[in-house]
């Protein structure tokens, strides 16, 4: 059973540039979840889609936005990109109603800003 | 969602038990005690949760406290392959919540 995939595992785009980053959730899963995690720190909450819709928004700028399609595949789309957005962007699926235990994370696209 | 408290870091020999701490006084009565952790180069796993009572898997135990105040991760025999760095997260327990993570403790299991 795959479990979340994500793509591409790494990127190296310029300051101004934008990004689309694509995940695949993990089957029977209904709900994704968007984290950015800089070096040394632990992954903040970026948004979360549910049914096609974002149902919660963390503390990101709009230069961030996303998208779930009827497959509950999602896309992360960063603007503007800045110096200060290279991260690891790691997304998690999860079922809506099952709880917080029920996340599975995919292993991340690095993505660097020069 | 409440506050939690980690030491930075942690050794521990293989073998051994590894007793992973975690404060969070501000709990309230409706909120899990949730631990995940990520081992380098991947996303964050799932490992245990609770309420109240304590609660042992195939991969742990979570003692939490009869105040609820503080936990205790527990890996009975740790082994190379649980160095990672283990987050202990308070929330209340529906998926319509998003995470938050601390900095989390880093485990290094010694051979």
């Amino acid at each position: 059973d795959a479990g979340v995939t994500q793509s591409p595992t790494h990127l190296i785009k310029t300051r101004g540039q934008q990004v689309t980053l694509r995940c695949s959730p993990k089957s029977g899963h209904d709900t994704v979840s968007w984290y950015q995690q800089a070096l040394g720190q632990g992954p903040q909450f970026i948004f979360q889609y549910y049914e096609e819709e974002e149902r919660q928004r963390g503390n990101f700028p709009d230069r961030f936005s996303g998208h779930q399609f009827p497959n509950y595949s999602s896309e992360l789309n960063v603007n503007a990109l800045l110096l200060g957005d290279s991260a690891l962007y790691l997304c998690a699926s999860s079922l809506l109603d099952r709880g917080n235990y029920g996340y599975t994370f995919g292993s991340g696209t690095r993505l660097t800003v020069v | 969602d409440a506050k939690t408290t980690q030491p930075p870091s942690m050794d521990c020999a293989e073998g051994r038990a590894a007793n992973l701490p975690c404060n969070h006084s501000t709990i309230s009565g409706n909120e899990y005690v949730y631990w995940y952790r990520q081992i380098h180069s991947q996303g964050p796993q799932y490992i245990i949760h609770g309420l109240k009572n304590n609660e042992t898997n195939e991969m742990a135990s979570l003692i939490i406290t009869e105040d609820r105040k503080s936990s205790t991760l527990i890996l009975p025999h740790a082994t190379l392959r649980d160095t990672a760095v283990y987050y202990c997260i308070v929330a209340m327990d529906t998926g319509r919540r998003a995470l938050t993570f601390g900095s989390g403790t880093r485990l290094q299991v010694q051979p």
